[in-house]
């Protein structure tokens, strides 16, 4: 069946940087676009970014834009997010999904908290 | 930006009974809208894509409808599984952004 483990949450100083992976399993991972979402403890969900087939295009949420990077590589079947300049709202947990529109499924998430 | 607007922020209700969510967008999104369940400590499960097509593997109790600014999830008999957070989601415009939610209590 269809699996995203996400890693790579740490707590982090603001400023700091972090990179987060999803590896993917159970479809044809380089067919489907991909897509990161996050949540912030107690609060609702926002989209962070998503990535094309190939990764040839990409598109990320104004509160992000400049500050993260969304990639992909499809020979490891994984999905990745570079966050750098980070700050105190960007601790969440951090989601990776299948697909870009109908997001499905999602990971279970993976715990980012940006603190001094 | 759009802007999506669910209500009852809150809604209390029994098992057996029937639920619905509504959830408003601040300018047409077409039916490019899809509803998620939430429970708690666990990720995101989509019910809902394109306003009214059921996810796999989603109960046929649970339909969506509207276009353009207005949507409902309806929920037809609540089930003990059901109680949760919900939230509706537009996809339009190269941008994706989410309400705030509805969470659906046990009366």
């Amino acid at each position: 069946q269809v699996q995203l483990v996400e890693s790579g949450g740490d707590l982090v100083k603001p400023g700091g940087s972090l990179r987060l992976s999803c590896a993917a399993s159970g479809f044809t991972f380089s067919d489907f676009y991909m897509s990161w979402f996050r949540q912030a403890p107690g609060k609702g969900l926002e989209w962070v970014s998503y990535i094309d087939i190939r990764g040839s295009s990409t598109n990320y949420a104004d509160s992000v834009k400049g500050r993260f990077t969304i990639s992909r590589d499809d020979g490891k079947n994984s999905l990745f997010l570079q966050m750098n300049s980070l700050r105190v709202e960007d601790t969440a947990v951090y989601y990776c999904a299948k697909g870009h529109t109908m997001t499905s499924p999602w990971g279970q998430g993976t715990l980012v908290t940006v603190s001094s | 930006e759009i802007v999506m607007t669910q209500s009852p922020g809150t809604l209390s209700m029994s098992p057996g009974e029937r639920a619905t969510l509504s959830c408003r967008a601040s300018q047409s999104v077409d039916s490019n809208l899809a509803w998620f369940q939430q429970k708690a400590g666990q990720a995101p499960r989509l019910l809902i894509y394109d306003a009214s097509t059921r996810a796999t593997g989603i109960p046929a109790r649970f339909s969506g409808s509207g276009s353009g600014t207005e949507f409902t999830l309806i929920i037809s008999s609540l089930q003990s599984e059901d109680f949760a957070v919900y939230y509706c989601q537009h996809y339009i415009n190269w941008s994706i952004t989410f309400g705030q939610g509805t969470r659906l209590d046990i009366k």
